[in-house]
């Protein structure tokens, strides 16, 4: 079976523009999370969906970023505009809720860096 | 506030050693997952423990869950060079609809 796909795997973009990370979770799932990791503070928790519906988005920076979940197949995070401090790795997960332990299985990350 | 504390933050051995890495809180958590994280990579999934005084065997790794549900444990038997990575649990609590994480454990196991 697919694990979560994301993509790009690595992005480059200069301050000001607009970057758009994509994320299919696993079949099934009907839980999905966007994280940042950085050296500096760790695994963040940016904004979680449940039946495609955002239920948490209290980790979202500021509003410069933005996600959707248009159908339980796939995500999108959106930053506009960009800048310097956004570099980061960003990870999508998805777990099956109702499972009652919360595992999540995250993708392999898209690597963000912006110049 | 820090939810979940991991300990030691950085650990660096030999291979052939043993150790352990703790993950501990104030709250109770209704299950908690201890995940691997390799350079370049997503955590992976290592183990869930529910219940109070759990332990769990995954080959030379050892996971225990506190008796109170506060605190977990990874203990690894003769480090291999394999198991270098980021360590990371994360706790859920009842009805939460999300796990938290700690800042992870970065083990180095030298050749």
């Amino acid at each position: 079976d697919a694990g979560v796909i994301q993509s790009p795997r690595h992005e480059v973009t200069e301050m000001g523009q607009e970057v758009t990370l994509r994320c299919k979770p696993i079949s099934g799932h009907n839980s999905l999370f966007w994280y940042r990791q950085t050296m500096m503070r760790g695994l963040e928790l940016l904004i979680y969906f449940n039946n495609n519906v955002p239920i948490d988005d209290s980790g979202m920076p500021e509003d410069r970023f933005s996600a959707k979940m248009p159908n339980a197949s796939f995500s999108t995070l959106k930053i506009q505009p960009s800048e310097p401090r956004d570099s980061a790795v960003y990870f999508c997960a998805s777990s099956l809720e109702g499972s009652s332990t919360y595992e999540q299985y995250f993708g392999p990350g898209t690597r963000l860096t912006v110049t | 506030t820090q939810l979940l504390e991991q300990s030691p933050q950085f650990l660096s051995i030999q291979e052939g050693e043993n150790l352990t890495v703790y993950c501990n809180s104030s709250s109770v958590f209704s299950s908690l997952q201890w995940y691997r994280q390799e350079p370049g990579e997503g955590p992976v999934l290592l183990v869930t423990v529910v219940t109070g005084g759990e332990v769990k065997k995954l080959k030379r790794l050892t996971f225990q869950f506190g008796d109170a549900r506060k605190d977990s444990s990874l203990h690894i038997t003769a480090a291999q060079t394999g198991d270098t990575g980021l360590y990371l649990c994360a706790g859920a609590r009842t009805n939460a609809g999300k796990s938290t994480f700690g800042d992870g454990t970065t083990l180095t196991v030298k050749p």
